[in-house]
């Protein structure tokens, strides 16, 4: 089934680690995001990519880097993670050419604790 | 983008309508007024999209005033299942790949 795969599902992991959340998915969509999800305050953007190559920051990007090597995976990386990190993140994509946007296709989210 | 205004939670009876609204004053003449609900411990989904008219699909229909400042998703008969946070969202349609900003939502109880 096409869609959206993101991975790990869930993840604790101590201050000061180094982590990679996956994002892959098979819609060839040339447009991905991040997505943090806290309590009261919905989804808030970390980082998107138009296309293959090309990056941008969201609105809440400090602390957080993707890559866009290609179409189909968007990993975010946490360099040093901390504990305002605690969070779901939610990958998500749509096709974005042709004169109009598609409309997002989320994946079901990495729940991420930072001890 | 336009900034959005939405109730924080409502209920329903189950198979009745269920009528979220949404204000969005400061809307744009080339803004689209977006839905997408998120059901507990998944990731969102969309439901429905308009500029000026009102749409239907088979999820829900939307309902956009003449003015544009307001618009209401309708789910014609609820079902238990329709319990989830809803995002109303306005946001230009362009291909300059920006993604839609997500506020608060409105949490809807559907009950038996």
């Amino acid at each position: 089934i096409a869609g959206i795969t993101q991975a790990p599902t869930s993840q604790i992991l101590a201050a000061g680690r180094r982590m990679t959340l996956r994002c892959t998915q098979d819609m060839r969509h040339n447009a991905m995001y991040w997505y943090r999800q806290d309590l009261g305050l919905g989804l808030r953007l970390i980082h998107y990519s138009n296309t293959a190559g090309t990056t941008g920051k969201g609105e809440v990007p400090d602390g957080y880097s993707v890559s866009r090597a290609n179409t189909d995976d968007f990993p975010l990386t946490l360099a040093s993670a901390v504990p305002s990190q605690t969070s779901v993140y939610f990958c998500a994509s749509r096709r974005n050419r042709g004169g109009w946007n598609s409309p997002l296709h989320f994946g079901n989210g990495t729940r991420l604790t930072v001890t | 983008d336009a900034k959005t205004t939405q109730p924080p939670s409502m209920d329903c009876a189950e198979g009745r309508a269920a009528n979220l609204p949404c204000n969005h004053s400061t809307i744009s003449g080339n803004e689209y007024v977006y839905w997408y609900r998120q059901i507990h411990s998944q990731g969102p989904q969309y439901i429905i999209h308009g500029l000026k008219n009102n749409e239907t699909n088979e999820m829900a229909s939307l309902i956009i005033t003449e003015d544009r400042k307001s618009s209401t998703l309708i789910l014609p008969h609820a079902t238990l299942r329709d319990t989830a946070v809803y995002y109303c969202i306005v946001r230009v349609n362009s291909n300059s790949g920006y993604a839609l900003n997500f506020g608060k939502g409105t949490s809807l109880l559907v009950t038996p």
